[in-house]
């Protein structure tokens, strides 16, 4: 059964504290597999697409890399603003109805 | 552009009531989605449309039903509410339905049965 399982479910960090979130996935086929970034109240918001094994994406202080059973989300010296929950999703090839399968999420809490 | 938006941003039902939850998106996406989504678990697909005329089933699409009569809109109909549709609905669109494109979402609907 295709799964994608997010951990920790929760992170406290301090400003500036570095850290890493993790998605573990099991698919038949792996597509495409994205980050998302949900604020309280809001829906997701993209931040990267990742498609095969060994492949980095940075955008300011986030870094996502892939490996063939997971990818983690790198938070590079971390502020306030940081602090939301990060949603990991797969592609995944199954009967031509490009279905995703979403983890339940990394909620982070950066302190000042 | 103003994305995709929902209406209404909140609403309580009684068990048994109907309602229709509304979206829209402006950026001439072909595929529209919604999710609903439960407290500890993931996003659930409850229908998709790949254009306007064309709509399918997703994960959890029992008790709810949907149409998609333009490009731009893609409505939720709820028959006969039931406490186990309590949830926050999302709607999303995206250019095509393959991983180069991403999904868009939408605010959200919180919807409560009571």
């Amino acid at each position: 059964e295709d799964q994608v399982t997010q951990s920790p479910e929760a992170l406290r960090l301090q400003e500036g504290e570095s850290s890493s979130l993790n998605c573990s996935y099991t698919v038949s086929g792996l597509r495409g597999l994205f980050w998302y970034r949900q604020d309280p109240g809001k829906g997701p918001e993209f931040l990267f697409t990742l498609y095969s094994a060994g492949e980095e994406k940075e955008k300011e202080r986030l870094k996502a890399t892939l490996t063939k059973k997971e990818s983690f989300l790198h938070i590079t010296a971390p502020k306030p603003e940081d602090s939301a929950t990060y949603l990991c999703a797969v592609q995944a090839l199954g009967s031509g109805t490009y279905k995703y399968i979403f983890g339940t999420g990394t909620r982070l809490k950066v302190l000042a | 552009n103003a994305g995709v938006t929902q209406t209404p941003k909140f609403r309580i039902l009684k068990i048994g009531q109907s309602m229709t939850l509304q979206c829209t998106q402006d950026m001439n996406h072909n595929y529209m989605y919604w999710y609903r989504q439960d407290p500890g678990m993931g996003l659930k697909l409850i229908y998709y449309s790949v254009g306007a005329g064309i709509t399918d089933k997703g994960e959890v699409p029992n008790g709810y039903n949907v149409s998609r009569s333009t490009t731009e809109d893609f409505p939720l109909r709820l028959e006969l509410a039931a406490p186990s549709q309590t949830s926050v609905y999302f709607c999303a669109s995206s250019y095509s339905g393959d991983s180069y494109n991403e999904q868009f979402f939408g605010p959200g609907t919180r919807l409560t049965v009571l």
